[in-house]
């Protein structure tokens, strides 16, 4: 089954704490994405990859950083998580022809 | 800059009424659009997309948007709301540009009453 997974699904973590969320994907997709959705402010990209190797950043970076070591795939990782990372994650991947996106079930992170 | 617009965070529909929600977008170069829903506890799922085709396009549950270029609009209906049609609506915008930049919409929550 065509899928992303993202785990964990919940965590609850403390400030300064390193954590790392990940993400695979099995449908051999260039491109793969990490958004944050927040009440009221619909999904921001954090950071994408359009290829192994390969990172750009998003519209809300800060805090946070990645890796495409392999295609399938790409973690997000926390340094030193603050409160204000607490959010809804998802990871989402696309093939090339840039149309529709395959995402994740979710990642709800909390930063006490 | 590019943006999305979701008229209404929160619409309410009687089962069997249409619905309409509303997206309006900005962009300096032809777009690709896309309507997402997301249910409770779950990731989003494609309803339906515009990729300069046929400007009427019909998705999955019912679902049609139409592009409207002059309105720089691409607003979603369905003729009669079902129960299970309550969820988060989201309109996306991907640039037809080189790059992975796709802009949501803060969303918009459809209630569905009986």
């Amino acid at each position: 089954e065509a899928q992303v997974t993202q785990n964990p699904r919940y965590l609850i973590t403390v400030t300064g704490k390193k954590l790392t969320v990940t993400c695979s994907q099995n449908m051999n997709h260039e491109y793969m994405s990490w958004y944050r959705q927040d009440p009221g402010l619909g999904l921001r990209q954090i950071y994408y990859s359009m290829n192994v190797e390969v990172t750009d950043k998003g519209d809300v970076p800060e805090g946070y950083k990645v890796s495409r070591k392999e295609k399938r795939n790409f973690p997000l990782i926390l340094e030193s998580p603050s409160p204000n990372q607490t959010s809804l994650y998802f990871c989402a991947s696309r093939n090339r022809d840039r149309t529709e996106a395959f995402f994740g079930q979710g990642t709800r992170l909390t930063v006490v | 800059a590019q943006s999305v617009t979701q008229l209404g965070s929160h619409v309410s529909v009687s089962e069997g009424a249409l619905v309409l929600l509303r997206c309006n977008y900005s962009s300096s170069v032809p777009p690709y659009l896309f309507w997402y829903v997301q249910y409770p506890n779950q990731g989003l799922q494609l309803l339906l997309k515009y990729t300069s085709a046929a400007t009427l396009v019909k998705g999955i549950n019912g679902f049609e948007a139409e592009f409207k270029k002059s309105e720089t609009s691409f607003h979603l209906t369905k003729p009669s709301a079902h129960m299970s049609d309550a969820a988060e609506y989201f309109c996306a915008v991907t640039l037809n540009t080189g790059g992975f930049k796709t802009i949501f919409g803060a969303g918009t929550r459809l209630f569905v009453k009986a």
